[in-house]
């Protein structure tokens, strides 16, 4: 079992629609979780970080981290073309060490 | 520099050649990781450093690869003796030690090897 599992998609969705990206993970020690978002043929730029449990809201992202459950999400609202990438979620322990799911590929359709 | 910088942006290389990797992480990151991206694969943790030493090595996929950094700053993957599956992008980011939860990468290498 991989420590990070996320669905690589492809997920396709129409403009406005609202998205739901998540990965699941198995270490308990973690206690950053962060959200990437990588263009086409780009480097990954951080969107959101939470640290432990519970939500962040960021404009039309909102992060939702339920570590009882292992379990993270991003929203993503009122979602626009330029939304289309790939996102990637990432654990990290207090000692710089991260750990990325495999990023799934979102297409938002005008 | 204002971001992280690998070179080259691209490689192509023969089977069986060495390869090296290069990485100017932002000035004053404590910590540097270097990626493999492979298509459909997602990110692949290979080697995160602290300062110049490497606590954490256990992402290299085989002896063929190794890494090093000098200085506290550059750093430089090595791969030796290609082969076809060590295609990819390999992504390098750095961050702050207090700011571990910001990673800034850089564009990549895209390596391919014939």
């Amino acid at each position: 079992q991989k420590e990070v599992e996320q669905d690589p998609g492809p997920l396709s969705v129409p403009e406005g629609a609202i998205v739901s990206l998540n990965c699941t993970y198995s270490n308990s020690a973690f206690q950053y979780f962060m959200w990437y978002r990588q263009y086409s043929r780009k480097g990954p730029e951080l969107l959101m970080y939470t640290y432990s449990s519970g939500n962040k809201e960021d404009g039309r992202f909102t992060a939702q981290v339920d570590k009882s459950s292992k379990y993270i999400s991003l929203f993503i609202r009122d979602s626009q073309p330029s939304d289309s990438a790939t996102y990637l979620c990432a654990m990290a322990l207090n000692n710089n060490d991260m750990r990325f799911g495999a990023g799934t590929r979102l297409t938002v359709k005008p | 520099g204002a971001g992280v910088s690998q070179s080259p942006s691209n490689k192509v290389t023969e089977k069986g050649k060495d390869v090296e990797l290069r990485c100017d992480p932002i000035s004053g990151h404590t910590a540097l990781y270097w990626y493999r991206q492979s298509l459909g694969q997602g990110l692949e943790f290979l080697i995160y450093f602290q300062g110049n030493s490497a606590p954490d090595k256990s992402g290299l996929p085989s002896d063929r690869f190794s890494a090093e950094r000098t200085g506290g700053s550059v750093s430089t993957l090595t791969i030796q003796r290609t082969q076809q599956e060590d295609s990819a992008v390999y992504l390098c980011a750095s961050s702050l030690f207090y700011r571990s939860t910001e990673a800034f990468f850089g564009q990549g290498t895209r390596l391919t090897v014939v």
